[in-house]
């Protein structure tokens, strides 16, 4: 079975600094797909970026990038410039290929201060 | 697109009696998810369909929990006694088979709380 683990509970920074979530994940699969899902307080998911597991470029969406380090099984989200509305709870999540679950890190709370 | 439509928003109800969620998804879409969020466990997958036939239900907690996708447009997770442990958000997400590959997209969640 795949888990994913985030080890941050809580993240805070100020406003228009980079900051980076960890995430690690264990599988057996060779062929898979890892994102990062962003909730914030209205309490939708909103899928921010992904990665597939055969492309060794790491994913990029604006402002939000990833290090994707398949032999160590980390998947990193980079926010640069960090916003007010970047305040959510982020999580990671594994799926294998050809398969339709998602499985989800705990999440890490992300707060952007003014 | 209106999105995925979820409802009720906020259920409070006592123990021992039947709660019913509802979810519609985006029109289109042939795939509908049910997870359910708690501090504890996380975010777990229930149950989904694939064409309105239940794929995969080895989530579902145990029998007093069911789910129905009686057409393409709508689906419901019935919990049938509810008690307290059963209090969570539940979210409904749908998407397209064979699309772009793990992009769900989620409703805005029930929150229930057994009393």
């Amino acid at each position: 079975a795949q888990t994913v683990t985030q080890s941050q509970p809580e993240m805070s920074v100020q406003e228009a600094e980079t900051v980076t979530l960890s995430c690690t994940y264990d599988t057996s699969e060779n062929n898979y797909y890892l994102f990062w899902y962003k909730q914030p307080p209205s309490r939708q998911m909103i899928l921010v970026i992904r990665q597939e597991a055969y492309k060794q470029q790491n994913a990029t969406e604006n402002r939000f990038s990833v290090n994707f380090q398949k032999a160590a099984k980390s998947f990193s989200l980079k926010i640069s410039d960090s916003q007010l509305g970047d305040t959510a709870m982020y999580f990671c999540a594994f799926m294998a290929q050809g398969a339709q679950k998602l499985v989800f890190g705990q999440g890490t709370r992300l707060t952007i201060n003014p | 697109d209106a999105g995925v439509i979820q409802s009720p928003r906020h259920e409070v109800t006592e123990m021992g009696q039947e709660v019913t969620l509802r979810c519609k998804p985006i029109s289109g879409h042939n795939s509908l998810f049910w997870y359910r969020q708690t501090m504890m466990r996380g975010l777990e997958l229930l149950i989904y369909f694939n064409n309105n036939v239940p794929i995969d239900d080895s989530g579902m907690p145990e029998d007093r929990f069911s789910a129905k996708m009686p057409n393409a447009s709508f689906s419901t997770l019935k919990i049938q006694p509810s008690e307290p442990r059963d209090s969570a958000v539940y979210f409904c997400a749908s998407s397209l088979q064979g699309g772009f590959a793990g992009e769900l997209f989620f409703g805005e969640g029930s929150r229930l709380t057994v009393l």
